[in-house]
């Protein structure tokens, strides 16, 4: 079965903890993102990365670190800099269509909910 | 600045009233729209990518259509497993998606 997995479903995190999400896609994807979702928002750009080994930020990448040491996997570390980061984390990923000028259609995995205790 | 505003909020139907969401959306050289359907706890599930203004599609009782300014998702005779919020994308410049903040969709038998 083709897909994305993230692990795991619910995760609790103490104040100064660091918390690291698991991605992992078997759809051949170049383009790997994270979005986090609150209630009554739309889902908001943490990073992306479109190769391995580089990576960019997106709009609320503050408190957050990534990596993508193999196309397959793209871990999300929360780190204790992140004040409010009680939320829903959802990962995708997309292939990279040539020429750019149509969008990439963005899959996305079952989600991680986050809560600090 | 891109920006996608979706609209009602929420929508409460009958089984077989049928109706329409919308999505409005402001942003330079619109790449794609998308809606995905999420059910509560769980990933959005794509549904219908579409590129240029005037361009249709349809899956079961779901039809997106698209204009300049906005798209619409109508439901024909909605049942109640329809049940789920509907989120509206865009994506302009490189692969970022701006997303709406969704309609809650309820479905009453």
């Amino acid at each position: 079965d083709g897909g994305i997995t993230q692990s795991p479903k619910y995760l609790f995190r103490k104040e100064g903890q660091n918390v690291t999400l698991s991605c992992e896609q078997n759809l051949n994807h170049d383009a790997m993102y994270w979005y986090r979702q609150d209630p009554g928002q739309g889902l908001r750009l943490i990073y992306y990365s479109q190769i391995v080994n580089d990576f960019q930020k997106g709009d609320i990448a503050e408190g957050y670190s990534v990596s993508r040491e193999k196309k397959e996997s793209f871990p999300l570390t929360v780190t204790s800099a992140q004040k409010n980061p009680t939320a829903f984390y959802l990962c995708a990923s997309s292939i990279l269509l040539a020429g750019g000028f149509k969008a990439d259609t963005q899959y996305f995995g079952p989600g991680t909910r986050l809560t600090v205790l | 600045e891109d920006q996608v505003t979706q609209s009602p909020e929420a929508l409460r139907l009958q089984e077989g009233e049928s109706s329409s969401l919308n999505c409005s959306y402001t942003v330079s050289g619109l790449r794609g729209l998308f809606w995905y359907r999420q059910d509560p706890g769980k990933g959005p599930e794509f549904l219908f990518t579409l590129y240029s203004a005037g361009e249709e599609k349809e899956k079961e009782r779901l039809k997106a259509t698209l204009t300049k300014k906005e798209s619409f998702l109508h439901i024909t005779a909605p049942k109640p497993e329809d049940s789920a919020t509907y989120l509206c994308a865009v994506q302009a410049s490189g692969n970022k998606l701006v997303f709406g903040a969704g309609t809650i969709l309820r479905v009453k038998s």
